[in-house]
């Protein structure tokens, strides 16, 4: 069965740099894209950073355009969030989401738990 | 940026009744659309994609309709399980973007 789980979040000053890791298991990795979505408490969603099945392409959201960027391994199963510049409305729960549909962009099927990042001095 | 907006954006109905929850896109999405759902603590759920596909192991209580700029979730026989936050995702033009969503309690 797909999992998902998010690691590396945590409290970061303001202009600091944080690194967030998905581990992913139980589906062949490399053939779908990958996604961030983030959640601030009590709001909704909102997608942040898409990356395709073999890394050639990715988008951005214009919050996150230039200071985020997305990368994954695919012989080690893993996508990663870079995050530099953070800002105190960065302070969200990120979850990485894995696309439905292997080479195609539809949807989200399965999603981590989720990791905490608080952007404060 | 193609902008999402649901309504209502929030609706408290019994067991066993009819609910739809509307999702207006600003521009033309063609199929793209998909719908979640969220419960307090959990991340979101996939419900339905490109309109009115069901996902696997979604109840059939759940359908989707739509086309063009307007789409519709519709929970047929609403069960006390349904409670929670709903919210459409468009998958046609980046930034990809998500409604504000529609929380469900069941009265």
């Amino acid at each position: 069965q797909v999992q998902l789980a998010e690691s590396g979040g945590g409290v970061v000053q303001p202009g600091r740099s944080l690194r967030l890791s998905c581990a992913a298991s139980g589906f062949t990795f490399s053939d779908y894209g990958m996604s961030w979505v983030r959640q601030a408490p009590g709001t909704g969603l909102e997608w942040v950073a898409v990356i395709s099945h073999d890394g050639t392409v990715k988008h951005y959201a214009d919050s996150v355009k230039g200071r985020f960027t997305i990368s994954r391994d695919n012989s080690k199963n893993t996508l990663s969030l870079d995050m530099n510049s953070l800002r105190p409305e960065d302070s969200t729960t990120y979850y990485c989401a894995k696309e439905r549909d292997a080479r195609a962009s539809t949807s989200f099927d399965s999603w981590g738990q989720g990791t905490l990042v608080t952007v404060s001095s | 940026d193609v902008q999402m907006t649901q309504s209502p954006s929030s609706v408290s109905a019994s067991v066993g009744d009819r609910l739809t929850i509307s999702c207006r896109a600003s521009q033309a999405i063609s199929s793209s659309l998909a719908w979640y759902q969220q419960k307090p603590g959990q991340a979101p759920k996939l419900l339905i994609y490109t309109v009115s596909t069901l996902q696997s192991g979604v109840p059939s209580r759940f359908s989707g309709s739509g086309s063009g700029t307007d789409f519709t979730l519709t929970i047929s026989g609403l069960q006390p399980e349904d409670f929670g936050t709903y919210y459409c995702q468009q998958a046609k033009n980046f930034p990809w973007t998500f409604g504000q969503g529609t929380k469900v309690d069941i009265k």
